[in-house]
C-alpha cells in the first residue's frame, strides 16, 4: 500500500479483556517496529521485527504483551489481560532496510482505551 | 530512565515568531539525532535530522542546532505558521544499534496563533 496502515483506529476494551492490533507495513519494507505513545510522553519503543524474526523485543512492558510478524509482512500486537496502564496510542513503523540512514514511515496509530 | 529530555511541554508563538524546542541527552553513544513533525490523528513524520559531526543543519524554514558538549540540541522554526501547529518530538539513535531504534523525547505541543 501507499502507506502504513494499521487497524483497528480505535478500540475500547473492558479490563482484563485480550487485544490484538494490526499493522501492515509499506510493501517491501523489511524493517518494522512498534512503539506506544501514553498522554504526555514521548514514544516508547516495544519491538523491532526484521522480517519475520524479533532481534530486539526489549520494549515489551510485561509478558501479557506479544508480537508476530507473518510472511515478512503484516503484524500483530497482542496484549493479554489487558489493564488500564495499558491505554494508549500504539503506534507501528515501517523502514525499507533497517538502519536510521532509510527514516521510519509510521501508520496513524491504534488508540487502545481500556475501561 | 528518561534518556532524551525535551522542553517545554507545550509552547504558543504568533505568526512570524521563532519556535525553539530543546532536547538534552545523556547517553554519549547516541550519533543521530532526528526530529519528528505529529499531526492530530496522525503519526509522526520525519522532519529534518543531524550528526554530531555538524552544528547546524537547515532546511527552509526549520533549523536544528547541535551542541555535542553540552549534549544538547534545539528545533528551531523560523517564520512560525498555523500550520506548524503539531506536536514536535526529538529523537536520539545509538551507532551501535543497527536497525535505527529510537529513544524519543516527551514531545512538544507548539501552537502557531494567526
Amino acid at each position: 500500500g501507499a502507506g502504513v496502515s494499521q487497524s483497528p483506529s480505535n478500540k475500547v476494551t473492558e479490563k482484563g479483556k485480550d487485544v490484538e492490533l494490526r499493522c501492515d507495513p509499506i510493501s517491501g519494507h523489511t524493517a518494522l517496529y512498534w512503539y506506544r505513545q501514553s498522554l504526555g510522553q514521548g514514544l516508547e519503543f516495544l519491538i523491532y521485527f526484521q522480517g519475520n524474526s524479533a532481534p530486539d523485543k526489549s520494549g515489551l512492558p510485561s509478558d501479557r504483551f506479544s508480537a508476530e510478524r507473518t510472511g515478512g509482512s503484516v503484524s500483530t500486537l497482542t496484549i493479554q489481560r489487558t489493564q488500564q496502564e495499558d491505554s494508549a496510542v500504539y503506534l507501528c513503523a515501517s523502514s525499507p532496510r533497517p538502519g536510521r540512514n532509510y527514516g521510519y514511515t509510521f501508520g496513524s496509530g491504534t488508540r487502545l482505551t481500556v475501561v | 530512565q528518561q534518556q532524551v529530555k525535551q522542553s517545554p511541554q507545550s509552547l504558543i508563538v504568533q505568526k512570524g515568531g521563532i519556535s525553539i524546542i530543546n532536547c538534552a541527552y545523556e547517553n554519549t553513544a547516541f550519533d543521530y539525532f532526528p526530529w519528528y513533525q505529529q499531526f492530530p490523528g496522525k503519526g509522526p513524520a520525519l522532519l529534518i535530522a543531524i550528526r554530531p559531526d555538524v552544528s547546524e543543519k537547515k532546511e527552509g524554514r526549520f533549523t536544528i542546532s547541535f551542541n555535542k558538549s553540552a549534549k544538547q540540541f534545539s528545533l528551531h522554526i523560523m517564520d512560525s505558521q498555523p500550520g506548524d501547529s503539531a506536536t514536535y518530538f526529538c529523537a536520539a539513535s545509538d551507532g551501535g544499534t543497527s536497525y535505527g531504534k529510537l529513544t524519543f523525547g516527551q514531545g512538544t505541543i507548539l501552537t502557531v496563533h494567526p
